[in-house]
């Protein structure tokens, strides 16, 4: 299987900062890779896909980047609502795999 | 405009049987994989296994192989996952999800909390 190993697995931070959540994947799957926010008592929401396409809906304040087995996700500018766990998944080959999961909270 | 919907919370003592559904509206529901996932409490998501509903194709992870069984009902654009003896072990939130072209997971239900106790 691909590992998927995500950090840090905690981020503390203060609204209006800058986020930065990377992947690292064991071996090479190209763009296959996307970023879910997930709050508690929530189901997950995909935030980006294909490593830096933004789903629908996501403001422009997350992006993605990276390919092959280095990956980043980016929140500009933290707003309240962004308070989270973050976590990646590869959907490059079966079965798929997630990051450990990054929380973010409040400073 | 896509939907996942799954069904209600299930209370369950160990030894029963269970079947959770999760239907999808909006879409041409037998062209597009569902993903299920088990996400235990405090922890992260694991999947079970996919299945393409327009052929009933199957993929189940090797650990929930033989522990449940993910079947589909296109007449009416439902996916299930089933359980013939539930365990403790099985307490978790169940969650589907519609895959897009590239079986990324982008609509998902609101999850189906299945407790486990005697």
């Amino acid at each position: 299987d691909i590992q998927m190993t995500q950090s840090p697995s905690s981020l503390s931070a203060s609204v209006g900062d800058r986020a930065t959540i990377t992947c690292r994947a064991s071996q090479d799957i190209r763009n296959d890779l996307c970023w879910y926010q997930q709050k508690p008592g929530e189901a997950p929401k995909r935030l980006i896909f294909a490593a830096s396409r933004l789903h629908s809906g996501v403001p422009s304040r997350f992006s993605g980047s990276g390919s092959g087995t280095e990956f980043t996700l980016t929140i500009s500018s933290l707003q309240p609502e962004d308070f989270a766990t973050y976590f990646c998944l590869q959907q490059n080959t079966f079965p798929y795999t997630f990051g450990q999961g990054t929380k973010l909270d409040i400073k | 405009e896509v939907q996942v919907v799954q069904s209600g919370a299930e209370v369950k003592e160990p030894g029963e049987s269970l079947k959770i559904s999760c239907k999808g509206s909006g879409y041409k529901f037998t062209s597009w994989w569902i993903g299920w996932l088990r996400q235990m409490p405090g922890k992260g998501l694991e999947w079970m296994g996919i299945i393409y509903p327009g052929d009933s194709d199957t993929r189940y992870i090797p650990s929930f192989q033989g522990q449940v069984t993910i079947s589909v009902d296109k007449s009416v654009n439902t996916a299930y996952v089933q359980w013939t003896s539930l365990k403790a072990s099985d307490t978790a939130m169940y969650y589907c999800a519609r895959l897009d072209g590239a079986h990324s997971p982008d609509y998902w239900g609101q999850g189906t909390r299945v407790t486990v106790s005697s």
